[in-house]
Order: structure tokens, then C-alpha cells, then sequence
């Protein structure tokens, strides 16, 4: 059973556009959302996480969007570079008594053509 | 860099054999979590220890075991390998940043199993 389901597997944008990934889940106890990002032959990298109380959350050009009652989280990459190419996976926890389980989703392939 | 070291980075071996990773927190890191990378499977939660004592448990077969030593560093243990057993291993370890906890990936050991 795939606890978090993500989408698309692959996109292919220009430099420039916004790309968007998506996400959605079954667990309403997860309380923890991160995206991690991973370029070939290294480990994934946190990228933004969030908890379920904020609706929205910026950092420099990635945005996380969370519905709740949606049970749906997505990703935004504004202007996108070249630079952004890599893997990107969404995650999810249940942070209760220390432990931090990270479910991940299948992982979205993202080129930035110039 | 995120300061997590694994070794080997490479490893090839027979089927029926066992092999161990070895995982090296970032320096006062008290949490480390072992996951699997496989293109069918993504990436999957192993285990986690804290401090020593271990705190989660994922799909981790019965023929894999770890350990996180005094020193804080940890040991993944396979044995008995299959084909199916090759993949990326990672370890991670994660510090409190704010009311987030962040987990820093190792660059991986990829598992060969012929």
C-alpha cells in the first residue's frame, strides 16, 4: 500500500517556467511534510518541509501549497533553472515520541531545458 | 556535503553472503536512519536508532539487523543476500530545527548483489 502518492513520475519544463508536483496522502496522523530533492549519485537533500497547521510556506523560489482537508500537498519551483534538474521526492512523518519514519513518494523526475 | 559519512561507497557481492554499512553521524546528531533506494521499491524506511537505543522500525527484512555503537556511529548488517537486495543503502541523522526535525542523507553505499 503506497502511503503517499506523488505525481507526475517525470516533467520537462523551460527555464523559467513553474513546474508543480503533487502529492497526496492517507495518514491523517502524519503531522510533517518535507520535500527532499536528489541529483545522481547523491543522497536526497532537504529542500522545504511543513506541518499541517500552515496552509502555505516560502522559501527563496520553492513553495509548498498543503490542503488538509484535501489530504494533498504540491510543490512549486518558480522560475526554474537548469540548475533545479534533479529528482524530487515528497515525504511524510508521524512525529509522535521522537520518531520521524519518513514515508516517501515515488519521486518526480524534473529537466529544466535552457 | 551534509556531514554524514557512509562507507563503502561501492560493494559487490555473492548471493548468501553478508556485507556491513557503516554510518558516521554529523557531529552531535544523536538520531540515525537507515533507508533502502530501489528503482521498484523507491526509497523505504529501514530503522532509526537514538542514541543507542533503536526507536523506529520499517520494512526491514528479518535477514538485516543494525546497530548504532557509543560513539554514535551505526552498522547496517546483511545477510544472506539475494539479488533482490542490491540497491542504494542511506543513512541519515537529523537535528531539531526549530519544531522540525531535519534529516541529513549520506551519499549512500550501492549494493551489488550478483
Amino acid at each position: 500500500q503506497q502511503q503517499v502518492k506523488q505525481s507526475p513520475q517525470s516533467l520537462i519544463v523551460q527555464k523559467g517556467g513553474i513546474p508543480i508536483i503533487n502529492c497526496a496522502y492517507e495518514n491523517t496522523a502524519f503531522d510533517y511534510f518535507p520535500w527532499y530533492q536528489q541529483f545522481p549519485g547523491k543522497g536526497p537533500a532537504l529542500l522545504i518541509a511543513i506541518r499541517p497547521d500552515v496552509s502555505e510556506k516560502k522559501e527563496g523560489r520553492f513553495t509548498i501549497s498543503f490542503n488538509k482537508s484535501a489530504k494533498q500537498f504540491s510543490l512549486h519551483i518558480m522560475d526554474s533553472q537548469p540548475g533545479d534538474s534533479a529528482t524530487y521526492f515528497c515525504a511524510a512523518s508521524e512525529t509522535q515520541g521522537g520518531s520521524e519514519k519518513l514515508v516517501f513518494g515515488k519521486g518526480t523526475k524534473l529537466t529544466v531545458n535552457p | 556535503d551534509s556531514g554524514v559519512t557512509q562507507t563503502p561507497k561501492h560493494l559487490i557481492t555473492a548471493t548468501g553472503q553478508r556485507v556491513t554499512l557503516r554510518c558516521s553521524p554529523r557531529s552531535g546528531d544523536l538520531s540515525v536512519y537507515w533507508y533502502q533506494q530501489s528503482l521498484d521499491q523507491g526509497l523505504q524506511f529501514l530503522i532509526q536508532y537514538y542514541n543507542g537505543e533503536e526507536r523506529a522500525k520499517g520494512n526491514i527484512l528479518e535477514r538485516f539487523s543494525a546497530q548504532q555503537f557509543p560513539d554514535l556511529h551505526s552498522e547496517l548488517n546483511l545477510s544472506s543476500l539475494e539479488l533482490g537486495d542490491s540497491a542504494l543503502y542511506f543513512c541519515a541523522s537529523s537535528v531539531l530545527t526549530g519544531d522540525l526535525t531535519e534529516q541529513f542523507f549520506g551519499p549512500g553505499t550501492r549494493l551489488t548483489v550478483l
